[in-house]
C-alpha cells in the first residue's frame, strides 16, 4: 500500500465551526506533514511530525491544531477559521523525515463560509 | 535570499513537440532538488530527485538534468496525459539540522491532441 488517505474530500464549515481532519498512510512512514495550498501556489508547509513528535510548526495560527495519535495517523483540528484559510489541506508522509521524497494524499479541499 | 524560479508560467503544446522547463535556483547549502506532478484538485505526484550538478534521471517521457544553478525537465513527444503542473522543490539544510523545502511556483503544461 503507497497510499496517503485523507478524509473528507471536501469540507464546507462556519466561522464558527469545530472540524478535524484526517490523515492515514499505512507504508511505516515516520515522517508525516500538513501542508496548505491555495489555487496556483506551491504548497505551504503547516508542521511536521517526526516518529510522532511535532518537530516543527511553521508559525500557523493556534486555530490549527495538529495531531499525531500513532505512527499512521495524522489529524489537523480545526477551530474558529477565517475564509482566507479556504485551501487544499495536504497530507504527506516519508520514510524518517530527512532528504527523501514525499507522498501526498490527495488533499481536503476546504471551504470557510 | 533563497529563491526557486520555475519557467515558462504556462506552456501548451502540441501532442508529439518535445520541449523543456525550467527551473533555476539561488538556494545555499543544496540537499536535493525534487520534480513533482500535481493534477487539478489532488496532491503532488514524485517525478524525481537529483542530488548532484551533472546526475540525470529519466522516466518514460520525461528526463530531469541538474547543473550547479538550474534544473531541466525535458519531455520528449508528450502526450495530452502528460498535461498537468509540474513543480520543482529544493531542499537546503537549515539551522538546527532542519531540511526545508523551498518551491517554485510551477509550469502548467497542457498538450493537445
Amino acid at each position: 500500500d503507497t497510499e496517503v488517505t485523507q478524509t473528507p474530500k471536501h469540507l464546507v464549515m462556519g466561522m464558527t465551526n469545530k472540524k478535524s481532519l484526517k490523515c492515514e498512510q499505512h507504508m511505516g512512514h515516520r515522517a508525516m506533514y500538513w501542508y496548505k495550498q491555495k489555487a496556483k501556489k506551491p504548497p505551504e508547509l503547516m508542521f511536521v511530525y517526526s516518529y510522532e513528535k511535532l518537530s516543527i510548526n511553521e508559525s500557523v495560527p493556534s486555530r490549527f491544531s495538529p495531531e499525531c495519535p500513532n505512527s499512521s495517523l495524522l489529524n489537523l483540528h480545526l477551530h474558529a477559521l477565517q475564509p482566507e484559510d479556504s485551501a487544499l489541506y495536504l497530507c504527506a508522509s516519508s520514510p524518517t523525515g530527512s532528504n527523501e521524497k514525499l507522498f501526498f494524499g490527495s488533499g481536503t479541499q476546504l471551504s470557510v463560509l | 535570499e533563497d529563491q526557486v524560479t520555475q519557467s515558462p508560467e504556462a506552456l501548451r503544446l502540441q501532442e508529439g513537440e518535445s520541449s523543456s522547463l525550467n527551473c533555476s535556483y539561488t538556494v545555499s547549502g543544496l540537499r536535493g532538488l525534487f520534480w513533482y506532478r500535481q493534477d487539478p484538485g489532488k496532491g503532488p505526484e514524485f517525478l524525481f530527485t537529483l542530488y548532484s550538478a551533472g546526475e540525470e534521471k529519466e522516466k518514460e517521457r520525461l528526463k530531469a538534468t541538474l547543473t550547479k544553478k538550474e534544473s531541466f525537465l525535458h519531455i520528449t513527444a508528450p502526450k495530452p496525459e502528460d498535461s498537468a503542473t509540474y513543480l520543482c522543490a529544493v531542499q537546503r539544510l537549515n539551522a538546527g539540522n532542519n531540511r526545508k523545502l523551498i518551491w517554485g511556483l510551477g509550469t502548467s503544461l497542457a498538450v493537445n491532441p
